[in-house]
């Protein structure tokens, strides 16, 4: 089966702590990215990577750190200084730039603090 | 920081009526746009793409380009209980794959 896993489904942290989100795809795409969601809005972009070894901030970057070591994995981590982490937060990936890069997304991890 | 709007309802439609969508947008030079359907809790997932000025028809679902007008539409169709969902309209920032997205309009279809 081919797609994107993320876990956990649902992750909590207490404060001052640093949790880390995992994403993984057997999709053999080059790019993948991390959103943040919260209720009623849309989506937001924390961090991308093009390709392994290398990333870049997206909209939202502060208080959040990721990885790219692998193409299949692009695990995002939400340090102690991100102050709201409560959302529910979506990893894509996509095989193509250009025109038609169609992103596809995990099932998400929904986030709540203690 | 270019813009993708939406309304963001909710839109009430009767079952079996046409549901409209619409989505503006700031950015002269985007060239497609996506059709991207949540359901609550869930995750996105994509519904249609369009690149040219025009429509394009997938079962159900037709979306409409006005490049001019700087607008995408979304129509849905025979509207079913199971179309009740936020559609989320998103376009190109870049060439490398980076997504804007709108906050999404709820859709309601009541029976």
């Amino acid at each position: 089966d081919g797609g994107i896993t993320q876990s956990p489904k649902y992750l909590f942290r207490k404060e001052g702590q640093n949790v880390t989100l995992s994403c993984e795809q057997n999709l053999n795409h080059d790019a993948m990215y991390w959103y943040r969601q919260d209720p009623g809005q849309g989506l937001r972009l924390i961090y991308y990577s093009q390709i392994v070894n290398d990333f870049q901030k997206g909209d939202i970057a502060e208080g959040y750190s990721v990885s790219r070591e692998k193409k299949e994995s692009f695990p995002l981590t939400v340090t102690s200084a991100q102050k709201n982490p409560t959302a529910f937060y979506l990893c894509a990936s996509s095989d193509e730039t250009g025109v038609s890069m169609t992103q596809y997304f995990g099932p998400g991890t929904r986030l709540l603090v203690l | 920081q270019k813009e993708v709007e939406q309304n963001s309802g909710p839109l009430s439609v009767p079952e079996g009526a046409i549901a409209s969508l619409n989505c503006t947008y700031s950015d002269r030079g985007s060239q497609s746009f996506f059709w991207y359907r949540q359901y609550s809790g869930k995750s996105p997932e994509l519904i249609m793409f369009i690149y040219s000025n025009g429509d394009k028809e997938d079962g159900r679902f037709t979306a409409q380009l006005n490049k001019a007008s700087q607008y995408v539409s979304l129509l849905i169709r025979d509207s079913q209980p199971s179309d009740s969902a936020t559609y989320l309209c998103a376009a190109p920032t870049d060439s490398w794959g980076k997504l804007q997205f709108g906050a999404g309009t709820q859709v309601v279809v009541t029976p």
